[in-house]
């Protein structure tokens, strides 16, 4: 079964920066939109960003646009997110998500990474 | 951006009953481009039902989706203990994707 493996998550001060990773298994990766999806303490779903199967087209939140960096490396089946600028609001667990077309566009996430903790305080 | 309001925000039932969960969109969602996901304390979200009626593999019968346009709704026939969760709509039909913001279904 496909397999998603999220890491890179930790504490981080405001105004820092973190690189997530999400290693990918068991399906043909390349062949897939990939996205990043985070889950505040307590609160619900809200997607962060999303690429398509090459890398090249990539897509933001407003919430992260000119912060956040989603980028992905074929040879190495793995989703990465650079974030920049870290805020406080930015406190969540983030996860990768699969979609189940190259494009990702009218395409539900099918599966889902654990997740990964980002805590952004002082 | 799509709004997705669920309703109601806490639905106590027992086992055995039927569960009725509602996903109203603020605009129409194009060929029901709508997804439910079922999430447990500590798990990730699992799909349950996409294209508003369809349902993912492995998914039991007992989970059937519904509606078109606005108003959507995931209906659990009998509910079994391991049913109890928080159950999210999301719509996939325009950017960005946008998330309900949750029914929380606990043991009555």
């Amino acid at each position: 079964e496909v397999q998603l493996v999220e890491s890179g998550g930790g504490l981080v001060q405001p105004g820092g920066s973190l690189r997530l990773s999400c290693a990918a298994s068991r399906f043909t990766f390349s062949n897939y939109a990939m996205s990043w999806v985070r889950q505040a303490p307590g609160k619900g779903l809200e997607w962060v960003s999303g690429v398509i199967g090459s890398g090249g087209t990539t897509y933001y939140a407003d919430s992260v646009k000119g912060r956040f960096t989603i980028s992905r490396d074929n040879s190495k089946n793995t989703l990465y997110l650079q974030m920049n600028s870290l805020r406080a609001e930015d406190t969540a667990v983030y996860y990768c998500a699969k979609a189940e077309t190259y494009s990702g566009r009218y395409s539900p996430f099918d599966y889902w990474g654990q997740g990964t903790l980002v805590t952004v305080s002082s | 951006d799509i709004v997705l309001m669920q309703s109601p925000g806490t639905l106590s039932l027992s086992p055995g009953e039927r569960a009725t969960l509602s996903c109203r969109a603020s605009q129409s969602v194009r060929s029901s481009y709508l997804a439910w996901y079922q999430q447990k304390p500590g798990q990730a979200p699992r799909l349950l039902i996409y294209g508003a009626a369809s349902r993912a593999t492995g998914i039991p019968d007992r989970f059937s989706g519904s509606g078109s346009g606005t108003d959507f709704t995931l209906t659990i026939s009998r509910l079994e203990p391991e049913d109890f969760a928080v159950y999210y709509c999301q719509q996939y039909d325009s950017s960005p994707r946008t998330f309900g913001q949750g029914t929380k279904l606990e043991i009555k």
